[in-house]
């Protein structure tokens, strides 16, 4: 089975700008999951979405959405980029919703914001 | 609030040493702990959870609802246990809150 994916791998954008991230899950996976990885704030959740539906969100500012399709890839969406959202983005999948012990993650995106 | 604290960044022990990860949490209710670990240039994996009470790669961890713990220990420390270690907990049907991580350095 192909792992989790996540298109791009970097991205660099400029500040006040905004970007999406793509995540592709393991094929029957129907929840997919993001989180933002920083030195100072380490791993943090995102949001959880299952059956196109966000289930669960983080504490992060409404700049920061996503989306779930019909066949369970997932995009993030940021808005007017600030620096301190250059992070690791990670999005990991599992099978049903709140399986977090069946979670696979991606490789991650990495985005710089200058 | 839920919260994970693991208080060491890094640790370095020798090979064959007994090898000890704390980690401390803050939640009101019954959490669910885990243990993710990421080897170097590979990708974030569950290690193990603690409902499950198993040894993985000789690791286990016991959850200490008293002292609010749940450390991840290793009688003999092998140089493939190197990694980045993460404690995390998830309370009720709330996402996973994560510990900033402490990388184990296992010398030869």
């Amino acid at each position: 089975k192909a792992g989790v994916t996540q298109t791009p791998r970097y991205l660099i954008k400029t500040r006040g700008q905004q970007v999406t991230l793509s995540c592709s899950p393991i094929s029957g996976h129907r929840s997919v999951s993001w989180y933002q990885q920083t030195p100072g704030q380490g791993l943090q959740f995102l949001f959880e979405y299952f059956s196109e539906t966000q289930r669960n969100k983080g504490n992060f500012p409404g700049r920061f959405s996503g989306r779930q399709f019909s066949n369970s890839r997932s995009e993030m969406n940021v808005s007017t980029l600030e620096l301190g959202d250059s992070a690791l983005y990670l999005c990991a999948s599992s099978p049903l919703r709140g399986r977090v012990y069946e979670q696979y993650f991606g490789p991650g995106t990495r985005l710089t914001v200058t | 609030a839920q919260r994970v604290t693991q208080p060491e960044k890094l640790l370095s022990v020798f090979k064959g040493a007994p090898v000890e990860l704390k980690c401390n949490y803050s939640y009101s209710g019954s959490p669910e702990l885990f243990w993710y670990v990421q080897y170097s240039r590979q990708r974030l994996q569950l290690l193990l959870r603690h409902i499950s009470r198993e040894s993985i790669k000789g690791f286990t961890a016991d959850l200490n609802k008293g002292e609010t713990s749940f450390h991840l220990k290793k009688p003999f420390a092998q140089e493939e246990d190197s990694a980045m270690y993460y404690c995390a907990l998830r309370g009720g049907a709330d996402g996973l809150t994560f510990g900033k991580g402490t990388h184990l350095i296992i010398q030869p």
